[in-house]
């Protein structure tokens, strides 16, 4: 049973570099997230999908993409490295609309240089 | 204005203290969620409880009870005989609707100290 994986676990790019998280969940939820954490702060929430085909910003969706293609998947963009992009991402899923409690991937450490 | 606030950016206590983590959060919804998320030093983020707009009782689980007050908007975490296990930092957060879904607003959370 693996719950929310992410790929990779770390990760260093280069300023104007773009990569791709990548995030699965076998739970069959409806709701995905994208979080990134900054020191001393909260979450906060990149993008978000109710399900495969929407997909709808949050609090900080410049400079990320993200599709759902699938109920499975919910794959993260970053289109041009930028430092200010050096953060934790952690990927989470859950039953409903995002009033539910979220199961999360185990993190990427992600260092843009 | 910060939607969750978590005032105590650190605590630390002496293990088997009782110890309470304050959140105060602001809504203009009338439904709401409230949840607390524990993120112990290996990194990984833990869910601990989920509490609606309209159910104030209080909860007890083990050493873990949350007391609930929309009076004052604050939804506060206590642990009863704290064990060095404990030792993590701890998020609130408000799930409140935007655009016909809800979205998640965090606290910047409280890390708690347990020394032996």
């Amino acid at each position: 049973n693996a719950g929310v994986t992410q790929t990779p676990k770390f990760q260093v790019l280069k300023t104007g570099q773009s990569m791709t998280l990548q995030c699965a969940q076998d739970m069959n939820h409806e709701y995905m997230s994208w979080y990134r954490q900054d020191p001393g702060m909260g979450l906060r929430l990149i993008h978000y999908s109710v399900g495969a085909g929407i997909t709808d910003q949050g609090e900080v969706p410049n400079g990320y993409n993200v599709s759902r293609s699938t109920t499975e998947d919910f794959p993260l963009r970053l289109l041009s490295a930028a430092p200010s992009q050096t953060s934790v991402y952690f990927c989470a899923s859950s039953y409903g609309r995002g009033n539910q409690p979220q199961h999360f991937g185990d993190g990427t450490r992600l260092s843009i240089l | 204005a910060q939607k969750v606030t978590q005032a105590q950016t650190e605590i630390s206590v002496v293990e088997k203290e009782d110890v309470t983590l304050d959140c105060v959060y602001e809504t203009r919804d009338t439904t709401y969620y409230l949840f607390w998320y524990k993120q112990p030093p290996s990194g990984e983020l833990v869910f601990l409880i989920r509490r609606n707009s309209f159910d104030e009782q209080n909860e007890i689980s083990g050493r873990y009870s949350w007391n609930f007050q929309k009076s004052t908007s604050s939804f506060n975490f206590t642990i009863t005989a704290s064990q060095v296990v404990d030792s993590a930092v701890y998020f609130c957060a408000l799930s409140e609707l935007m655009d016909s879904n809800y979205q998640l607003i965090w606290g910047a959370g409280t890390k708690l100290i347990i020394k032996p």
